[in-house]
C-alpha cells in the first residue's frame, strides 16, 4: 500500500506569490491533516479535513486555505507569501474519524525568497 | 490548552546501550492518546509507538518501550539496545479525541555514537 505522498517535494518561491501544496493520502484514509515546521515555531497544526470538511484549524491567518477532494486528496493553499512562510509542510492521514494513528508524507520545503 | 514539554533539546548514547527521553503534558482530557514519532534526516515523521491513555499497561514495540505515568502526566521513551539508525530527532505528541489534531513537543534530538 502506497503511503501518503506530498507533491513537490521542493518549492521555490518569490514574496507575494502563491502556492498550492498537494497531499494524496493513504488509501482508504479519509482524514487528511496539515502541519508547518519551522526551527523556531517547531511543528504547527494548521487545519484537518474529514469528508471534505474542515473539522479543526489552527492559528494561522486567513492567507492559509486548504480544502479536501471527494477521493480525499487535500490541498493547501498560501497566499501573498512572505519570507516567514519558508517552511517544512508536511501532510498526515489517518483511519476515520476516531483516528488513532496519522502517517506522515516526507513533506514539501517551501522557501520564500 | 493541552501542552507537551520536552525538556532535552539532545541526547547521545552509546550504541548498544539503552536511552530514556522524556515528555511532560498537560491536560483536562481524561480520553487521549500520546505518541513517539521518529524524524530523521529524511525529514518524514516516523511513528515510533502509540499509548491510550485508559491503558494502564506500558505500550511496547520491540526496542522501543514507554513509562506512562497518568497522574504525573509523564509519557517518557526507553530505546533499548540503541542501534546507528535510531539517530533522529523524536518528538513526543499528544491527540485528544474531538480535538483533531497532534500537538507535539519540541523534540529531542538523538545522536548515537559507534
Amino acid at each position: 500500500k502506497a503511503g501518503v505522498t506530498q507533491t513537490p517535494r521542493y518549492l521555490i518561491k518569490t514574496r507575494g506569490q502563491q502556492v498550492t501544496l498537494s497531499c494524496s493520502p493513504i488509501s482508504g484514509h479519509r482524514s487528511v491533516s496539515w502541519y508547518q515546521q519551522t526551527p523556531g515555531q517547531g511543528l504547527q497544526f494548521l487545519f484537518e479535513y474529514f469528508s471534505e470538511t474542515q473539522r479543526n484549524k489552527g492559528n494561522f491567518p486567513g492567507r492559509f486555505s486548504g480544502r479536501q477532494f471527494s477521493n480525499s486528496r487535500s490541498e493547501m493553499n498560501v497566499s501573498t507569501l512572505e519570507l516567514g512562510d519558508s517552511a517544512l509542510y508536511l501532510c498526515a492521514s489517518s483511519l476515520s474519524s476516531r483516528r488513532t494513528e496519522a502517517f506522515f508524507g516526507q513533506g514539501t520545503r517551501l522557501t520564500v525568497v | 490548552a493541552q501542552t507537551v514539554t520536552q525538556s532535552q533539546p539532545e541526547m547521545s548514547v552509546q550504541e548498544a546501550e539503552t536511552v530514556t527521553l522524556s515528555c511532560t503534558y498537560d491536560t483536562s482530557e481524561s480520553d487521549y492518546y500520546l505518541f513517539w514519532y521518529k524524524q530523521p534526516p529524511s525529514r518524514q515523521m516516523i511513528l515510533v509507538i502509540r499509548q491510550e491513555a485508559y491503558k494502564q499497561q506500558n505500550a511496547t514495540e520491540n526496542r522501543f518501550s514507554v513509562n506512562f505515568q497518568k497522574a504525573a502526566k509523564s509519557f517518557s521513551l526507553k530505546i533499548s539496545d540503541s542501534q546507528l539508525g535510531d539517530a533522529a530527532m523524536y518528538f513526543c505528541a499528544y491527540y485528544a479525541l474531538g480535538n483533531e489534531k497532534l500537538t507535539f513537543g519540541t523534540g529531542t534530538r538523538l545522536t548515537i555514537i559507534p
